[in-house]
């Protein structure tokens, strides 16, 4: 059984803050690793995918990946008020299947 | 380019009721998918098509049916609908680097 978990939250962040979101899988299988913005009542958007082992950095996000772990987390540097929203941590194995955590939501708080 | 769109974007039906979501994208992808998001349970894989003539069932497919009728196009329906299928449902395609770009979701509601 496959499985992706996140700490549902709320996590709550000062503005410009760094905001810590963290997300585990169940099997050492998987490939590929996403994460997704919700605003409310939106559809999900993409914010950054990372495939290898380490640190990867798109502006103000950084996804960590440690395979051995199985976790991967993503850090939003300078949290304003319009980062406030859910993110989903979503893992691709071999095939075409995905799986979506449940999501973790965040306010950041002027 | 539209991306992917979705249509209706609400639905209001009746227990037994059948209808079909539409879905279309236009950025050429091979793989389309069909999720459904309810609240604490993230979003839910029903069917998937790796590339057009070909569907998949996802986590979720009982009580669906899908029709992905050209590389465009990639249909869902609920031949009879059931009040455990009230959500908000997703399409997406899938991209080069195994991104996905999701529709703007139909919020259906069955009574």
């Amino acid at each position: 059984q496959k499985e992706v978990e996140q700490n549902s939250g709320p996590l709550s962040v000062p503005e410009g803050a760094i905001a810590s979101l963290n997300c585990t899988y169940s099997d050492r299988g998987s490939q590929s690793f996403f994460w997704y913005r919700q605003y409310s009542g939106k559809s999900p958007e993409l914010i950054m995918f990372i495939y290898s082992n380490g640190d990867k950095e798109d502006g103000r996000f950084t996804a960590q990946l440690n395979k051995a772990s199985q976790y991967v987390s993503l850090l939003i540097r300078d949290s304003q008020p319009s980062d406030s929203a859910t993110y989903l941590c979503a893992v691709l194995w071999i095939g075409n299947q995905f799986y979506f955590g449940t999501g973790t939501s965040l306010t950041v708080i002027p | 380019n539209a991306g992917v769109t979705q249509t209706p974007k609400f639905q209001v039906l009746k227990t037994g009721q059948s209808m079909t979501l539409q879905c279309a994208q236009d950025m050429n992808h091979n793989s389309m998918y069909w999720y459904r998001q309810d609240p604490g349970m993230g979003l839910r894989l029903i069917y998937y098509s790796a590339s057009e003539g070909t569907t998949d069932k996802g986590e979720v497919p009982n009580g669906y049916n899908v029709s992905r009728l050209n590389k465009r196009e990639f249909s869902l329906r609920l031949e009879s609908a059931a009040p455990s299928q009230t959500s908000v449902y997703f399409c997406a395609s899938r991209g080069l680097r195994n991104e996905q770009f999701f529709g703007p979701g139909t919020r259906l509601t069955v009574l």
